[in-house]
Order: structure tokens, then C-alpha cells, then sequence
């Protein structure tokens, strides 16, 4: 099992709506979890930190299950400019290396 | 404040040749990355240092590849001899501290084909 983990896509939503990606990890001992944005053939930037309490961002929520070993990130009223690949990211406690998901790509559509 | 710094941005390169990567990290950030993404692989860690020293280097994929950081502000990855396998974007990160190590600022990236 890959350490980390993240359906392909694409996603290919409307604008305005609504769409739920996760991320499962296989470290029990994964302390950091994060979510990143890729644009087209440009590097990839921090989106949002994810905390066990669950956070939000204007429109993104992420949220931390341990239990089940996964990470969400939630996207409300797409708009044409979050189309994009979003990738996870988990570190774990013992190491100091965070692995990349291989991400998710997103296509929002007029 | 400039972000992290690649150069060249692009680059080609015939099979054989030596090819350098450079990058200038954040002021201020003790942690360096080097990565290399392809649509195969997606994005793979190949180095990392802290304070200057080289942490890991499990994920350089032979001894073609090395990488250098002389001081705080300027890292190298070298490729020698380049093959055609190496084509790929290569991103250089840094990141300020320990406990953020997850929050790493990228570069632009340098775009290498190898022919």
C-alpha cells in the first residue's frame, strides 16, 4: 500500500458546485497533513494545514479523520479558478520528510 | 520578499552531458529539497539538507545525481552524464523550521529534457 493515497480524477464539476476529495494515508504515526495546489506546469503551492480539529478557509474545509487514516478537503461554490491538481501531503512524527499524494486533478466548467 | 529561486528554467540537453540545477533558497529557511516530478512518478524527494548538511539522500536515484550546498543561500544538483530517464521537472523547496517542515515554499521549477 502506498503511503499516501488520492484518486486521479479529473474531477470535472460545474461552477457553483459542491466537491469532496480525500487522501488516505498508511503511517498511524502521521502527525502533519496538509493540502497543496497545483496549477498547470507551475510548482506546487501550500493550500491549507490540516488540524484534528478540522479547519476552514473561506471556501475550503479540511477535516481529519485518524480513525480511518484520512484527509479531506472540501471545495464549496467551485469557481473557474480552482481548477487545478490538489495534493496531499503527511509527516510523519519519526521522520522529518513529508510524502506527496500524487494528487488530484480538478476541472471546473463554465 | 523573493520566493525561492531556480535557474536555469529550462533546459536542454543532448544524452551525456553534464547538466547543474541551482537554487537559492528563502532567507531565513534552514530546510532545502530537491524533487523531481514526472507524470509517472509524481513528485519524488531526492535530497534534503538542513543548516547545509545533506539529512537524506535515499531518494537520489543513482550516482549520476549529487547536490551541494556550499552556504545558507545557494544549492546545486548535478547530473552526470544526463540520460534521457532524467527528463523531468526538478523543484527546489525550503522551508523555515522543524515543526513547519510540512509548509515548504516551491520554486518554479527547471524543465529538463534530455535528448
Amino acid at each position: 500500500r502506498k503511503e499516501v493515497e488520492q484518486d486521479p480524477g479529473p474531477f470535472n464539476v460545474p461552477e457553483g458546485a459542491t466537491v469532496a476529495f480525500n487522501c488516505t494515508y498508511s503511517n498511524s504515526a502521521s502527525q502533519s497533513f496538509f493540502w497543496y495546489r497545483q496549477d498547470c506546469r507551475k510548482e506546487p503551492k501550500l493550500l491549507m494545514s490540516v488540524y484534528s480539529s478540522g479547519n476552514e478557509d473561506g471556501r475550503f474545509t479540511a477535516q481529519l479523520n485518524r480513525a480511518s487514516q484520512y484527509i479531506s478537503l472540501l471545495i464549496r461554490d467551485s469557481k473557474l479558478s480552482d481548477s487545478a491538481t490538489y495534493l496531499c501531503v503527511v509527516r510523519s512524527g519519526g521522520s522529518y520528510i513529508p510524502t506527496f499524494g500524487r494528487g488530484t486533478s480538478l476541472i471546473v466548467h463554465p | 520578499d523573493a520566493g525561492v529561486i531556480q535557474s536555469p528554467r529550462h533546459e536542454v540537453t543532448e544524452m551525456g552531458q553534464e547538466v547543474t540545477l541551482r537554487c537559492k533558497p528563502i532567507s531565513g529557511h534552514d530546510y532545502l529539497f530537491w524533487y523531481r516530478q514526472t507524470m509517472m512518478r509524481g513528485l519524488e524527494l531526492l535530497i534534503y539538507f538542513n543548516n547545509n548538511v545533506p539529512i537524506d539522500d535515499s531518494g537520489m536515484p543513482e550516482d549520476r545525481f549529487s547536490a551541494k550546498m556550499p552556504n545558507a543561500s545557494f544549492s546545486t544538483l548535478k547530473i552526470q552524464p544526463s540520460e534521457p530517464r532524467d527528463s523531468a521537472v526538478y523543484f527546489c523547496a525550503s522551508s523555515a523550521e522543524l515543526a513547519g517542515v510540512g509548509e515548504q515554499y516551491f520554486g518554479p521549477g527547471t524543465r529538463l529534457t534530455v535528448t
